[in-house]
């Protein structure tokens, strides 16, 4: 079976770091490209930054771009995302989410995990 | 402020027909592929739709997708009150280098 299954959430004080943590199971991670998305509370889906199979090219929204870092370990089967400077505004439900294509840009998200709270308050 | 536009909400009967729009520009859809995710809050997004109109193994004929130009619309008929849900459109921008969703889709089925 197909999971991806998102750790690493829980609270903390702005301007603080937090690592999220996703392990994959059921594919072969090295295959594909990989995401993350959120939902804040009360909004949509918000896409915050992609990572290529071999991590040589990796993607960030406006709203995160020189705050967070994406990165992998095929090995292990992980894809990781470390938030610094961390706002109120990055309250959100985290999302893992594997592509269809191996390569950025974005194809499509075809698996997605259950997710992870972060939520960023003093 | 999401970069592809969506009605804020649908509804319709049971039964019926329902078209969710997504308007965007030449930087997004009008040069990549459209999917669509449906999504109860709290849980995992389902993939929909992808490549603008295919459809993953496992999701009904009842769902369809179609682009044109700049815009793509999602197209469900047979409605259920289990498709009550919201719905987003997704692509990637060009000149953002990012992903983008619209700002989602409430489904009302009443």
């Amino acid at each position: 079976e197909v999971q991806l299954v998102e750790s690493g959430g829980g609270l903390v004080q702005p301007g603080r770091s937090l690592r999220l943590s996703c392990v994959v199971s059921g594919f072969t991670l090295e295959h594909y490209a990989m995401h993350w998305v959120r939902q804040a509370p009360g909004k949509g889906l918000e896409w915050v930054s992609g990572i290529s199979w071999n991590s040589r090219s990796t993607a960030f929204a406006d709203s995160v771009k020189g705050r967070f870092f994406i990165s992998r370990d095929n090995a292990k089967n992980s894809l990781y995302l470390q938030m610094s400077s961390v706002r109120a505004e990055d309250t959100a439900l985290y999302y893992c989410a594997k592509d269809f294509l191996p390569q950025l840009p974005m194809g499509y998200m075809d698996v997605w995990g259950k997710g992870t709270t972060v939520t960023v308050s003093s | 402020q999401s970069v592809l536009t969506q009605p804020s909400s649908v509804s319709a009967a049971p039964g019926q027909k329902v078209t969710i729009s997504c308007s965007g520009s030449s930087s997004n859809i009008g040069n990549n592929y459209v999917s669509w995710y449906q999504h109860l809050p709290g849980t995992a997004p389902r993939l929909l739709i992808y490549d603008n109109h295919k459809r993953p193994s496992g999701i009904p004929d009842r769902f369809s997708g179609s682009k044109s130009g700049t815009s793509a619309t999602l197209g469900i008929t047979g409605l259920q009150t289990g498709d009550e849900a919201d719905y987003y459109c997704g692509t990637w921008d060009t000149s953002l280098s990012a992903g983008v969703f619209g700002g989602g889709t409430k489904l009302t089925v009443l």
